[in-house]
């Protein structure tokens, strides 16, 4: 059975802080690794991982991906208030094409 | 270019009643994930479409919950009978096509089930 496990469950830090989210997981056909922001709406899209090694950055934003070891981390520096929402990790069901998600790291930052 | 859309964004229901769910895919995507998202709970899948077709229902309960995405027309997620645990978050995504992973998410429909 696929598994997806975020760590930590939740976290808080203060403006300016960087921090790390984790996700590791268990697909047995990998084909990819998502990243999605969640506020109080929609999860919005912001990195898909697929080969190992290789770091995706989007401003503050960076993320990478360990086929090896089974997990990526995201990373966010420089952190600020806006940053603060639920971060969601999924990947594609094996056999199936809708995403299996994480149950997500809430981030709290604080001024 | 407009995202995916869905409506309402809030739903009250009386127990026994009938919950529809609309979403509009973004343009030239015609693939469709309903998922539901528990209080505190992750986004857990429930059918997938594309025009006309069911292609995977495997998360979507077997009574009371339907889904479609005619040929016209945006894609609806029925719930008959609604029950107080039919409370959540239900998010539709789409895709381009078959193969495409990378899911946009509309705003959610937030149903109440009084």
């Amino acid at each position: 059975e696929d598994k997806v496990v975020q760590s930590p469950l939740s976290l808080v830090v203060h403006e300016g802080d960087t921090v790390t989210l984790n996700c590791s997981y268990e697909v047995t056909n990998f084909r990819s690794l998502l990243w999605y922001k969640q506020e109080k709406k929609a999860p919005t899209f912001l990195f898909m991982l697929t080969s190992s090694g290789i770091e995706k950055k989007s401003g503050r934003l960076s993320s990478i991906l360990d086929k090896k070891e089974l997990f990526s981390i995201l990373n966010i520096t420089a952190t600020q208030t806006g940053d603060s929402a639920v971060y969601l990790c999924a990947a594609p069901q094996t056999g199936a094409n809708n995403l299996f998600f994480g149950t997500g790291t809430r981030l709290t930052v604080i001024p | 270019n407009a995202g995916v859309m869905q409506n309402p964004r809030h739903l009250v229901r009386r127990r026994g009643q009938e919950a529809r769910l609309r979403c509009s895919p973004m343009k030239g995507h015609s693939h469709v994930y309903w998922y539901r998202q528990l209080p505190e709970e992750g986004l857990k899948f429930m059918v997938y479409l594309q025009k006309e077709n069911i292609i995977d229902e495997s998360g979507m309960p077997k009574e009371r919950f339907s889904a479609e995405f005619p040929k016209e027309g945006p894609s609806i997620l029925r719930i008959q009978q609604v029950v107080r645990g039919d409370s959540a978050a239900y998010f539709c995504a789409s895709s381009a096509n078959l193969g495409q992973e990378t899911q946009y998410f509309g705003p959610g429909t937030r149903l109440l089930v009084l």
